[in-house]
């Protein structure tokens, strides 16, 4: 089945400075990968997701990118914020809307 | 604006006891999951349903069941609590090719 690595752990970064978080897939037919961020005491909620037909997506401040030959994907996050900061998740399924298999999370921290 | 609840934001029990943990949606999504969180784990996918009375198994099946009777309401039973499964629960939903919605989750305790 499934497997997703996802690195680093935690994260540290000063406000205004930029955060990467990448993760690799096992699986060659897993063809969504979305982002959750998960705020202390509350559920995740989806940032961003990127489907294997686009090599890179943006929404803001929130890029995702996806080398599908090498099967890592990641997430970049610019001019951090102190509200930025979280537990991300990366996840990847067959297709949206299916069962995911979940990385184990990056806890990152902002500070101003 | 999609609402996915929880019966349960805190339960506790004892260890042999049979748990029930409900999960409600109310925008008609065919696709349930159910999911549990542990510190330095992530998201472990333990049961899904693509339809009414249709199960799949995920990754950490064992000790879990799960009931679909209706397509809003998907249940996951404990049927004898250990302290193993002293865990955060969350269950998601999804229509297909869309995201997951989650539920704000049920912290278990078994003593």
């Amino acid at each position: 089945g499934e497997n997703v690595e996802q690195h680093p752990s935690t994260l540290s970064v000063q406000e205004g400075d930029s955060a990467v978080i990448k993760c690799t897939y096992s699986d060659s037919a897993s063809n969504y990968f979305p982002w959750y961020k998960q705020e202390l005491g509350k559920r995740p909620q989806l940032i961003i997701d990127i489907r294997s037909n686009v090599g890179e997506k943006k929404d803001q401040r929130i890029a995702v990118t996806l080398n599908k030959t090498a099967k890592h994907f990641s997430l970049h996050i610019t001019e951090t914020q102190p509200e930025d900061s979280a537990v991300y998740f990366c996840a990847a399924s067959g297709q949206a809307g299916t069962a995911l298999i979940f990385g184990k999370g990056t806890t990152l921290s902002v500070s101003s | 604006d999609v609402k996915v609840t929880q019966s349960s934001r805190y339960l506790v029990k004892r260890t042999g006891e049979k748990v029930f943990l409900e999960c409600v949606q109310d925008m008609d999504h065919e696709n349930m999951f159910w999911y549990r969180q542990d510190p330095g784990l992530g998201l472990r996918l333990i049961y899904f349903s693509y339809d009414v009375k249709m199960k799949e198994k995920g990754d950490i099946p064992e000790g879990y069941s799960v009931s679909r009777e209706k397509k809003e309401r998907f249940s996951l039973i404990l049927e004898s609590a250990s302290t193993n499964q002293t865990s955060m629960y969350l269950c998601a939903s999804s229509l297909l090719a869309r995201e997951q919605f989650f539920g704000p989750g049920t912290r278990l305790t078994v003593l």
